[in-house]
């Protein structure tokens, strides 16, 4: 398909592992972001990955890269209350030096007590 | 550092009106970008400004226009409003120069057309 993927919803226990998928568009693409949006605020970058990698982490998240089926996912360990929210997985490709992001629709990430 | 400031933060206006929206970018950026959020979906980015020009534009049409001034802050102009431009508007700000282009996010101005 053309569009950033998601799916629309996910419901965890506090405490447990969240894994946010997405697929994207372009198997060109340069960098691929995770970004945060709380109610009534902007957007907050998390993480990227660079699309020659396969994995990285940072503190409580592991970004993995499958570039062969176009799939990216977030893992967010030993999640909390605070991490409700929605999370946007992105993706650029540079053309001509400018570097607009193609946005999913966005996973709403539940937590349960 | 006041980080991507926008203004104002909510309008309302009325069909076939324009509206002016703005954005001055965090400090030491000098590109910035406006993205359309829709009610439920993702970003979809508007177009993105360097040097005072439009550099990149996404699927929108022309009466989205927009103007970068010598201090790098933006404006986004909407002509002739329709129902459906109402939204939040991000505005991101990013350095030209970057390793792995973090755009950095304002809070958005959130536009009501009635």
């Amino acid at each position: 398909g053309e569009d950033v993927e998601q799916s629309l919803f996910l419901s965890v226990r506090e405490g447990d592992s969240s894994v946010i998928n997405c697929t994207y568009t372009d198997s060109s693409s340069t960098y691929l972001y995770w970004y945060k949006q709380e109610p009534g605020a902007g957007l907050q970058l998390l993480t990227y990955i660079f699309s020659n990698m396969d994995m990285k982490q940072d503190q409580r998240l592991t970004v993995l890269l499958n570039k062969k089926d176009k799939h990216l996912s977030l893992r967010i360990a030993d999640t909390q209350t605070g991490d409700s929210a929605i999370y946007f997985c992105a993706e650029i490709l540079f053309e001509g030096g400018a570097d607009g992001l193609t946005f999913g629709k966005g996973t709403h990430l539940i937590i349960q007590p | 550092d006041a980080g991507v400031t926008q203004s104002p933060t909510h309008l309302i206006k009325t069909r076939g009106q324009q509206v002016t929206l703005r954005c001055s970018p965090k400090s030491g950026h000098d590109t910035v970008s406006w993205y359309q959020q829709a009610l439920g979906q993702g970003p979809q980015f508007i177009f993105q400004y360097y040097e005072e020009e439009e550099r990149q534009r996404g699927n929108f049409p022309d009466r989205f226009s927009g103007h970068q001034f010598p201090n790098y802050s933006s404006e986004l102009n909407v002509n002739a409003l329709l129902l459906g431009d109402s939204a939040l508007y991000l505005c991101a700000s990013s350095p030209e120069l970057r390793a792995y282009n973090e755009q950095f996010f304002g809070p958005g101005t959130r536009l009501t057309v009635l």
